[in-house]
């Protein structure tokens, strides 16, 4: 059974950093499927944000989220990331992980993990 | 960016059939799939490439797509579709996925 385990809820201030994860188990080749980021911002609908292919870390980003965040993954643990540099309050949301149902990019997502909460408030 | 059009909310008596439409210029030359989110839960993904079905969803559920106009169909409504239901397209212009505003769906 494939599984996307994402990390804690997390509460920051503006200005500061953040990186959250998503582990990706119960499936061969995490190197060959698209990972990708999607946010739910309080009571509004889905984002695509920006997906990343492990095998060679090509990236996409939605024009919308590119320069504001930074999608990376690490082959050695199955783990793809979501970071950003600097919080503001508007980044508050429930951040999801979600698996490309084939190795294509423009594959569905099959999968997804269970959210993590982002709260930005000072 | 490529915008994916669809309505606000849709209702229907259990039993009924719901149709939600995704608008998009030219949207049957692409590639629609369809989730469901209900409150508190992850999205499920419901319908892929326009008409096929992931294992485990209902025959109850399915997809269409022409013109400018894709259509996820729910036939015998049950109180458990209840939920937001969203349209999925790749913006190959412009190389990234977009997702359309999502529909609320309410069972009477």
């Amino acid at each position: 059974e494939v599984q996307l385990v994402q990390s804690g809820p997390e509460v920051k201030k503006p200005g500061e950093s953040l990186k959250i994860s998503c582990e990706g188990s119960g499936y061969n080749y995490f190197t060959t499927y698209w990972i990708a980021w999607v946010r739910q911002m309080p009571g509004k609908g889905l984002e695509w944000m920006g997906m990343i292919y492990p095998y060679d870390s090509d990236a996409r980003y939605s024009p919308s989220f590119r320069g504001q965040v930074t999608i990376s993954a690490d082959k050695s643990n199955s783990t793809a990331y979501l970071q950003w540099s600097s919080l503001k309050a508007s980044d508050t949301g429930i951040y999801y992980c979600a698996r490309s149902r084939t190795v294509v990019a423009t594959a569905p997502l099959g999968d997804w993990g269970q959210g993590t909460m982002v709260t930005v408030s000072s | 960016s490529y915008v994916l059009t669809q309505p606000l909310s849709v209702s229907v008596a259990p039993g009924q059939t719901a149709r939600i439409t995704c608008g998009g210029n030219n949207i049957g030359s692409k590639t629609v799939h369809w989730y469901q989110r209900k409150p508190g839960q992850a999205p499920v993904l419901v319908v892929y490439d326009d008409t096929d079905r992931p294992s485990g969803i209902p025959e109850r559920f399915s997809g269409s797509n022409s013109g400018n106009t894709a259509t996820l169909t729910i036939s015998r409504v049950e109180a458990g579709d209840e939920a937001d239901y969203f349209c999925q397209v790749w913006d190959s212009n412009n190389d990234h996925s977009v997702f359309g505003y999502g529909t609320k769906v309410t069972v009477l």
